[in-house]
């Protein structure tokens, strides 16, 4: 079973609605859980931290941890053109993070 | 402040040549990491210093060394480069909480 699991194909959603992502892991002693944000070309960055069961709310990202299921999932409310890119999901284990393949987000205007 | 640096930004080898891809961070972070990043793999550990002096092996270490030269500065090395070491590397620092955060990267093609 590969550690870090994401939806697979791009995800193309209209301007102003919600873009829901979700990754599931397969380490259950993780306490720590990222969505990180890459532009094309560009380098990944950190979006939302997450280390406790329930919601955790930033502006329009919502990060929501599940750790009996082992998933993690990430809302994008009010998508903008600007949130087109890829999501990378990572947990923390083993002195490293593990990350996913990534989902490609398309925001169409 | 600068965050994480990398030097260069690209680069093109041929096969059997080496290099150092340098990193540095003024962030004051233990941690630093190299991955490389390939299509449809995601981004694979290289190798990690968790503090100035110790450095041990990710994922896909074969074919590289690094250096924790201090406490601001990774390096990464290539002895012999391959073709298969065409990738984009990506250096990260780690702070509380383990909270990573990535360097510009460096765009390396083996011919």
């Amino acid at each position: 079973q590969k550690e870090v699991e994401q939806n697979s194909g791009p995800l193309s959603v209209p301007e102003g609605a919600i873009a829901s992502l979700n990754c599931t892991y397969s380490d259950r002693g993780s306490q720590s859980f990222f969505w990180y944000r890459q532009y094309s070309g560009k380098s990944p960055e950190l979006i939302m931290s997450i280390y406790s069961n329930g919601d955790k709310e930033d502006g329009r990202f919502t990060a929501q941890l599940n750790k009996a299921s082992q998933y993690v999932s990430l809302l994008i409310r009010d998508s903008q053109p600007s949130d087109s890119a890829t999501y990378l999901c990572a947990f923390y284990g083993n002195n490293r993070l593990a990350f996913g393949k990534g989902n490609q987000v398309v925001v169409i205007p | 402040n600068a965050g994480v640096t990398q030097t260069p930004k690209f680069q093109v080898l041929k096969t059997g040549q080496s290099m150092t891809l340098q990193c540095a961070q003024d962030m004051n972070h233990n941690s630093m990491y190299w991955y490389r990043q390939d299509p449809g793999m995601g981004l694979r550990l290289i190798y990690y210093s968790a503090s100035e002096g110790t450095t041990d092996k990710g994922e896909v270490p074969n074919g590289y060394n690094v250096s924790r030269l201090n406490k601001r500065e990774f390096s990464l090395r290539l002895e012999s480069a391959a073709p298969s070491q065409t990738s984009v590397y990506f250096c990260a620092t780690q702070r509380r909480e383990y909270e990573q955060y990535f360097g510009p990267g460096t765009r390396l093609t083996v011919t």
